[in-house]
Order: structure tokens, then sequence, then C-alpha cells
């Protein structure tokens, strides 16, 4: 399995702020996702974070919103954009080696509470 | 789309019973199906996964079984300890497509 790291782990903002998180693997891999989990729900996917090109969003999240970078095939950014308080929530990175491999490994999370 | 439904919510079970968590998808593609763990303020952990071309897996004291024409799929964990207390997730996909995961299940083992 990969080792993958997130920053900040948590943070506090003020609602109309921006936050950047981070998403580090310690090794090359083909697929990126970044996840929302509210408090004591499932997981729901933001959004696919293509190398090299733009990210695919699901149903329910845009650009504007979520804008997501994808440099190289070890680092992805997500940030939430104008924030309100309906965004707290832990955002979470997963990675998968392939394409063709399955298997999806959870990074951290990052913690956020909008006031 | 995909659409998982995970069944119970919550369950309680003494300390050295049996546990079982129940999964069904829509799409007869899919052809993965994890399992992950995750106690409070965690991660996510995988901790089984199945593909379509077996019916069961077993690893030590956890067990995921299924049934591709009922497409529905279990996790089976025997001789339960607290330390199993934590939320599991089902989830379900085609090969290199997203993930779909259910509701999930908040598991207490009581000692």
């Amino acid at each position: 399995s990969a080792v993958i790291s997130q920053k900040p782990s948590r943070d506090i903002c003020q609602r109309g702020t921006s936050l950047t998180i981070q998403c580090q693997v310690d090794s090359q891999v083909t697929m990126m996702f970044w996840y929302r989990q509210q408090p004591g729900q499932s997981l729901t996917l933001i959004a696919t974070a293509n190398q090299g090109s733009e990210a695919t969003y699901e149903s329910g999240f845009v650009i504007d919103k979520f804008p997501i970078s994808r440099p190289n095939l070890t680092f992805s950014t997500l940030t939430v954009s104008n924030m309100s308080p309906e965004d707290s929530s832990i955002y979470l990175c997963s990675v998968s080696k392939t394409s063709s491999t399955d298997t999806q490994y959870f990074g951290p999370g990052t913690r956020l509470t909008v006031l | 789309g995909e659409n998982v439904e995970q069944h119970p919510s919550t369950l309680s079970v003494q300390e050295g019973d049996s546990a079982v968590i129940k999964c069904t998808y829509s799409d007869s593609a899919s052809n993965y199906f994890p399992w992950y763990k995750q106690e409070l303020g965690k991660r996510p952990q995988l901790i089984i996964d199945i593909r379509s071309n077996v019916g069961e897996k077993k690893d030590q004291r956890i067990a995921v079984t299924l049934n591709k024409t009922a497409k529905h799929f279990s996790l089976h964990i025997t001789e339960t300890q607290p330390e199993d207390s934590a939320v599991y997730f089902c989830a379900a996909s085609i090969t290199g497509n997203q993930f779909y995961f259910g509701t999930g299940t908040s598991l207490t083992v009581i000692p």
C-alpha cells in the first residue's frame, strides 16, 4: 500500500475564504480521488484528479467551488472556495496504483470547520 | 448509476459473537467489492475485498461472501473483539471506475 499524507490535518476558517488541501503520496500512482465525509455520513466522491488534464467532477460538485490540481503522479491539491458553514466536513484523498488496480487507499483526512 | 444499500446501520454484539453486515448493489456490471473499517477520527482502512470471479474470501476472523445472482455481498466477523468496534463501509465498483459506498454500519462489540 502507499503512504499518503494530507496537509493540513485540520483547520478552522471564516466564511467566504478559501482553503487548499494537499495530498502527497510516497510513490507514483495513476488514480487520485477526493472525497467528502460529513459527520456520521458515508464517503461522497467529489472528483477524480487527472494528471495533466482537468479533474472529472461528480454530480453536484463544480470546478469553481472545488478546483483541483494534479501536477504529477504523487501530488494533488483540492481547494474549497468561498467557504460557508455547509462546507464543514472531512476531506479525504485516496489513491489507486493503476487504473486496472481496484484497491483504493485513503489519506488521513483534513477536518475543516467553517465559522 | 450504481446504488449500494447497507444494513444494518447499527449493530451491537457481545464479545466473542459473530457480526454480519449486508450490502446490495444495483449494477450487474460491478465486479469489485471492498470493505473498509473506519475507527473514530481515523481514515477508512481496507480490511478485505472480493472480485466477482469468486464467491467467498477469508482472512483470519473476517470473511466476505458474494452472490452475483442476487447482487448482494456480506461481511462476516467471527469471534468479535472490542477492537472490532468501528464503522464499516461496503463499496461496489467496476474496475477502473469510481467506488460507490454504502451508508455505513456502526458496530459496537460489548465486552
